[in-house]
C-alpha cells in the first residue's frame, strides 16, 4: 500500500530535550516536505525537499532541521524544543514532473506537546 | 503577502442542502490551486487541481471551479460522510514545493 507513514503518532516532552520525528514515504517520491498545523492558522511549510541531499527552508524554519540523506526518509529534528513548537506536525510526499506540481500524499500527522 | 483566505470558517448544512465554499487568494503568478479534505486525526487528502481560470473539475458532489481571483467547492446534496475540513491551497512561483494553505472550512452535514 502506498503510503507515508509518521513516527512517533503523539509525543509529549520538555523544554530542551532533543527529539526527532521520523517521516517515511514507500512511493518513491523525489519532493517530501514538513508541516505545522495550528488553530487558526493552518497548514505552514516548515522545509522541503527537493531530492536527496536537497533541503530547502518553507515558511517556518526556526529552531527545526531536516536532512535527507535517502530519498525515502526525511527526519524533521528538533534540537532544543520549547512549548512554541506544541503542535501537530504532518510529513508529506510527491512526485517530480518537471515544473509541473502533482499531489502532495500525507502521512497521519504527529501530535507533539513541548512542556 | 502572498494569503489564501477561505470562507465560511465553518457551515453546517442538512442532509441534501446544496452550498459553495470560497478560497480567495492573492498570490501573484499562480502556478496551482489545490483542494484537500482533511478528517479528525487525519492527514489532509487531495481532492483537485486546477491550474488555469476557467477551469472546473469535478468528483462525486463535488465541484472545484476556479477564477483570477478565488477559487470555489460546490457541495451537491451533500450527505453526512462529507463532512470534513476542506482546506485550499495554492502554489507559489517559486517552485514545486512551495504551498501556502489557507486555514480551511469545517462542514458539518447533519443527517
Amino acid at each position: 500500500e502506498a503510503q507515508v507513514t509518521q513516527n512517533p503518532r503523539y509525543l509529549i516532552t520538555v523544554t530542551g530535550k532533543k527529539l526527532t520525528v521520523t517521516c517515511s514515504q514507500n512511493m518513491n517520491h523525489e519532493y517530501m516536505s514538513w508541516y505545522r498545523q495550528d488553530p487558526g492558522l493552518g497548514l505552514r511549510q516548515i522545509y522541503y525537499s527537493m531530492n536527496v541531499e536537497v533541503t530547502d527552508k518553507g515558511d517556518v524554519p526556526e529552531g527545526y532541521k531536516v536532512s535527507r540523506k535517502e530519498k525515502r526518509n526525511f527526519p524533521l529534528i528538533l534540537e532544543s524544543p520549547s512549548p512554541n513548537q506544541t503542535s501537530l506536525y504532518f510529513c508529506a510526499s510527491s512526485s517530480a514532473a518537471g515544473l509541473a506540481y502533482n499531489e502532495q500524499f500525507f502521512g497521519p500527522g504527529t501530535r507533539l506537546t513541548v512542556l | 503577502e502572498d494569503q489564501v483566505t477561505q470562507s465560511p470558517e465553518a457551515l453546517r448544512l442538512q442532509e441534501g442542502e446544496s452550498s459553495s465554499l470560497n478560497c480567495s487568494y492573492t498570490v501573484s503568478g499562480l502556478r496551482g490551486l489545490f483542494w484537500y479534505r482533511q478528517d479528525p486525526g487525519k492527514g489532509p487528502e487531495f481532492l483537485f487541481t486546477l491550474y488555469s481560470a476557467g477551469e472546473e473539475k469535478e468528483k462525486e458532489r463535488l465541484k472545484a471551479t476556479l477564477t483570477k481571483k478565488e477559487s470555489f467547492l460546490h457541495i451537491t446534496a451533500p450527505k453526512p460522510e462529507d463532512s470534513a475540513t476542506y482546506l485550499c491551497a495554492v502554489q507559489k512561483p517559486q517552485g514545486a514545493q512551495k504551498l501556502v494553505f489557507g486555514q480551511g472550512t469545517r462542514l458539518t452535514i447533519n443527517p
